[in-house]
């Protein structure tokens, strides 16, 4: 696609609920990343994959988070049990290569995000 | 590993004035650079890197930065900015060959009429 889609835009979850949250990177992009943002915060790694594997997938804060990636194109980040502290906007991001790479490829694309709010 | 420092939350000026947003990285190995800029209800975009070679570097809408090795420092300028210049401004670090970005915690300029 023309950018990096990602769905839902908003959900509102209860707590100990799990929630699906899904990425749609830039056609062809072996890099992508998940991030999250808190409210007042910077964006917080999560984890990377090339192509459909997960080399880096250290900023996964606890066993509740994990992702996978299909077919080298969509990415589902499941968050199981949800609490409360990880009410943030989930971004995606794609890239044609990691960012450490001396080319035009190492720029990350985002998309919108997905607002998550645990109540 | 990397980190980046923005000392400024928040950097309000008027318009047509100049401004400055401060960055500063840690690193042990060399590492590439980026700004990427979040307007109001939109998605992050990139507004400029430096990779090798010159240490000013360009980008869109007016900004520049320069990369200063000795003060480990990607400070991000523009010599007169709009209102439409107002959002969230976040300095990035990965090191050279990772596949990591790492972000600062974001700066927001209010530009104000």
């Amino acid at each position: 696609g023309a950018g990096v889609s990602q769905s839902p835009s908003n959900k509102v979850t209860e707590k100990g609920k799990d929630v699906e949250l899904r990425c749609d990177p830039i056609s062809g992009h072996t890099a992508l990343y998940w991030y999250r943002q808190r409210l007042g915060q910077g964006l917080e790694f999560l984890i990377y994959f090339q192509g459909n594997s997960a080399p880096d997938k250290s900023g996964l804060p606890s066993d509740r988070f994990s992702a996978e990636r299909t077919g080298e194109s969509v990415s589902t980040l499941t968050i199981q049990r949800t609490q409360q502290e990880d009410s943030a906007v989930y971004l995606c991001a794609s890239s044609l290569g990691p960012p450490g790479y001396s080319s035009g490829a190492n720029v990350l694309t985002f998309g919108a995000g997905s607002r998550l709010t645990v109540l | 590993a990397q980190s980046v420092t923005q000392l400024d939350s928040q950097v309000p000026v008027f318009e047509e004035a100049p401004v400055e947003l401060r960055c500063n990285y840690s690193s042990s190995v060399s590492v590439y650079l980026f700004w990427y800029v979040q307007y109001p209800n939109q998605g992050l975009q990139l507004l400029l890197k430096y990779l090798s070679g010159s240490t000013l570097v360009k980008g869109i809408n007016g900004f520049e930065a320069e990369f200063n090795k000795s003060q480990t420092s990607f400070h991000l300028r523009k010599p007169s900015v709009h209102i439409s210049d107002t959002a969230e401004y976040f300095c990035a670090v990965s090191v050279r060959g990772g596949n990591k970005l790492v972000f600062g915690a974001g700066t927001i300029l209010r530009v104000k009429s």
